[in-house]
């Protein structure tokens, strides 16, 4: 399979705890984006790479949350301290460097910090 | 910022009817505006763009500037096409996307 990969695909953690997600994009894709998307809700936009570049972060993506993306490969996105808000879906797509083109989305991480 | 609407959470259609699913935008440029689609246990994934003009799976979707809507449609739905859907405009330079709440549509036999 040479989509988009995610894992873990499930996390079951303790309210306080850290968790660190992995996204392996599409290999010739450049742009990584993260998304959020919690039950009854479409995707929410998180953050996105251009290579290894973080060129933006939204508001939801708060201190606690950081993503990297080193060699402009792979991707982590860790949260600290996780909160029962924190439950939700992170979802990952990649897509090219080329005006119109779509993003290819990978199947999930599903959280859940009890 | 894009903004997009999709006031149906749910909708129930039997096999062989026709099917609309509603998306309103609100936007101050010319937009570019796409479907994706979610399966039954599968991952997101595009349906249509309005650029491309094409029929995909049976569904179009036109672009409607004078209503600002994006509506979706299939004349003749079918069993498979149960999913949930989701209107999405880019962020001007395809940075991101704004994604509606999603519309279940759940096609009975």
């Amino acid at each position: 399979d040479t989509g988009v990969s995610q894992n873990p695909r499930h996390k079951i953690t303790k309210r306080g705890q850290n968790v660190t997600f992995r996204c392996d994009p599409i290999s010739e894709h450049n742009r990584l984006y993260w998304y959020r998307q919690t039950l009854g809700q479409g995707p929410e936009f998180l953050t996105y790479f251009q290579n290894e570049a973080q060129l933006e972060k939204s508001r939801l993506l708060s201190d606690r949350f950081s993503a990297e993306r080193p060699k402009g490969s792979f991707s982590t996105l860790e949260i600290q301290r996780t909160e029962q808000g924190d439950s939700a879906m992170y979802l990952c797509a990649s897509s090219i460097i080329q005006g119109s083109d779509t993003i290819y989305f990978g199947e999930g991480s599903w959280l859940t910090v009890v | 910022a894009q903004r997009v609407t999709q006031p149906e959470k749910l909708l129930s259609v039997f096999k062989g009817a026709p099917v609309e699913l509603k998306c309103n935008y609100s936007y101050s440029g010319s937009p570019e505006l796409f479907w994706y689609v979610q399966y039954s246990r599968q991952r997101l994934q595009l349906l249509l763009r309005h650029i491309s003009r094409e029929s995909i799976k049976g569904f179009t979707a036109d672009l409607n500037k004078g209503e600002t809507s994006f509506h979706l449609k299939k004349p003749f739905a079918q069993e498979e096409d149960s999913a949930m859907y989701y209107c999405a405009p880019p962020a001007y330079n395809f940075n991101k996307f704004y994604f509606g709440s999603g519309t279940k549509l759940n096609v009975k036999p």
